[in-house]
């Protein structure tokens, strides 16, 4: 079945520091591929998300690029802030024909130190 | 756009009581609507998908009679946990797409608190 892998936290990073969060995928077909942000507390944001093979995602600093040749989809932040201390979960929906259910990844949390 | 209430945000109880919580698309209307349980540290547990209209799917291992949904309209689902227990302490979050196959938009969670 269709999973979502993502690296271990905590991830702590000092300010300024360029971010990585990796997340690999299994799915059959072609699916779509997010990264939600979960601030302490509150619900789950939409951050970006990309929905065919090349498609790169962008929003506020953050980039992913779906990768169909690796099964990845890794979260790239040049310059982290402390206002981006979060948890960050990556996530896939399957064909159109379903009900766009998600899969989730563990979440990771990542830690900005000023 | 695509604003998705949830109510109440916290909420503590005594054992035995029945919680409900509401979920409302503000400014679309949801054909679609999921309910989540986040425990602490973890990630979303799916627990169950409503369409309008209809009866809600439930996952396997849920309890479909003590986590009651309603989805009456396109723009209100509600969970309701029954004769909820301290076990059901958990983060309860619901989201909404517009039709199945359109992106889910979620709340802000409920946090129940039962003592």
């Amino acid at each position: 079945g269709n999973s979502v892998t993502q690296m271990e936290g905590p991830v702590t990073l000092s300010e300024e520091a360029f971010l990585t969060i990796n997340c690999t995928y299994t799915a059959t077909g072609y699916p779509s591929l997010f990264w939600y942000v979960q601030y302490p507390g509150e619900g789950l944001q939409l951050l970006l998300k990309a929905t065919k093979a090349d498609d790169k995602g962008s929003n506020k600093g953050f980039e992913a690029t779906y990768r169909k040749e690796t099964t990845s989809f890794h979260l790239e932040k040049g310059s982290v802030q402390v206002s981006d201390s979060a948890v960050y979960f990556c996530a896939l929906s399957g064909p159109a024909d379903s009900n766009y259910q998600l899969i989730w990844g563990a979440g990771t949390k990542l830690i900005i130190k000023p | 756009g695509a604003v998705v209430s949830q109510h109440p945000s916290w909420v503590i109880c005594k054992s035995g009581t029945s919680v409900k919580i509401e979920c409302r698309s503000l400014d679309f209307q949801a054909t679609t609507m999921f309910w989540y349980r986040q425990f602490p540290k973890q990630s979303l547990m799916l627990m169950a998908t409503s369409n309008e209209g209809s009866k809600a799917t439930y996952e396997q291992g849920v309890e479909k009679d003590k986590f009651l949904i309603n989805h009456a309209s396109l723009t209100l689902s509600t969970l309701t946990v029954t004769s909820a227990h301290p076990e059901d302490s958990s983060f309860y979050i619901c989201s909404a797409s517009m039709y199945s196959n359109q992106p889910q938009h979620f709340g802000d969670g409920t946090r129940l608190s039962i003592l």
